[in-house]
């Protein structure tokens, strides 16, 4: 059974960078992700798929300033130039091998 | 643009039953794969139920499998979510989501709708 692990809270001022991570469990280091956002009071919405060999597919509209990487079993969500909007419940997904889909615990980003 | 709308949500006692839609637009509703994610009050996303394009081929979460059942009328586009023997716990915001074939990950979501179930 995969797991997927990301930190509760995150926190960066106005128009720095942030760069969140979920940690996939031992064994499954090499599964893609998803990245999801959940602004307050809002449904989710989806910013891109995190491909097993680094790169990424953003969703329609999702600004540059969204970018993913990984480093091992270590996946990213990096922010740039961080605004007032991206303030929001950020979850990871991930799929396959009897796990039809599993969701991480979600970082609660804090724009400063 | 792709559209998720949820309608059946409400409030139900425990043990009760309810069942949810999704309408569908925007995109060949036969060609996706659909599921159900839902969101208990301040909690995280929980995966619920998935079905394959053609409907032959269902799955559903340890924590609802033999209470919930998961269908779909491709014909008119939209998904269904059967829940019964409703438990406190079910309590949450649904949400319809398309997946990317060949994977289970989703592209769409829909606003989602509460269930509430409590005596």
């Amino acid at each position: 059974q995969v797991v997927l692990t990301q930190s509760p809270s995150v926190s960066a001022s106005l128009g720095a960078s942030v760069k969140l991570t979920c940690t996939l469990s031992s064994g499954h280091s090499s599964y893609a992700i998803a990245w999801h956002q959940q602004r307050p009071k809002k449904g989710p919405r989806y910013l891109m798929k995190l491909h097993t060999g680094g790169g990424h597919t953003k969703g329609d509209g999702i600004p540059d300033r969204f970018s993913g990487s990984r480093s091992g079993a270590e996946c990213y969500l990096t922010i740039s130039s961080l605004q007032s909007e991206d303030e929001a419940d950020y979850y990871c997904q991930t799929w396959g091998a009897g796990n039809y889909v599993v969701f991480g615990g979600g970082t609660k980003l804090t724009v400063l | 643009e792709v559209q998720l709308v949820e309608f059946g949500g409400g409030v139900v006692q425990p043990g009760g039953s309810l069942r949810l839609s999704c309408a569908a637009s925007g995109f060949t509703f036969s060609n996706s794969a659909m599921s159900w994610v839902r969101q208990a009050p301040g909690k995280g996303l929980e995966w619920v139920s998935g079905i394959s394009k053609s409907g032959d081929m269902t799955d559903n979460a340890d924590s609802v499998r033999g209470r919930f059942t998961i269908s779909r009328d491709n014909a008119n586009s939209t998904l269904f979510l059967q829940m019964s023997s409703l438990r406190v716990e079910d309590t949450a915001v649904y949400y319809c989501a398309k997946e990317v074939y060949p994977n289970h990950y989703f592209d769409s979501w829909g606003q989602g709708i509460l269930v509430t179930v409590s005596s």
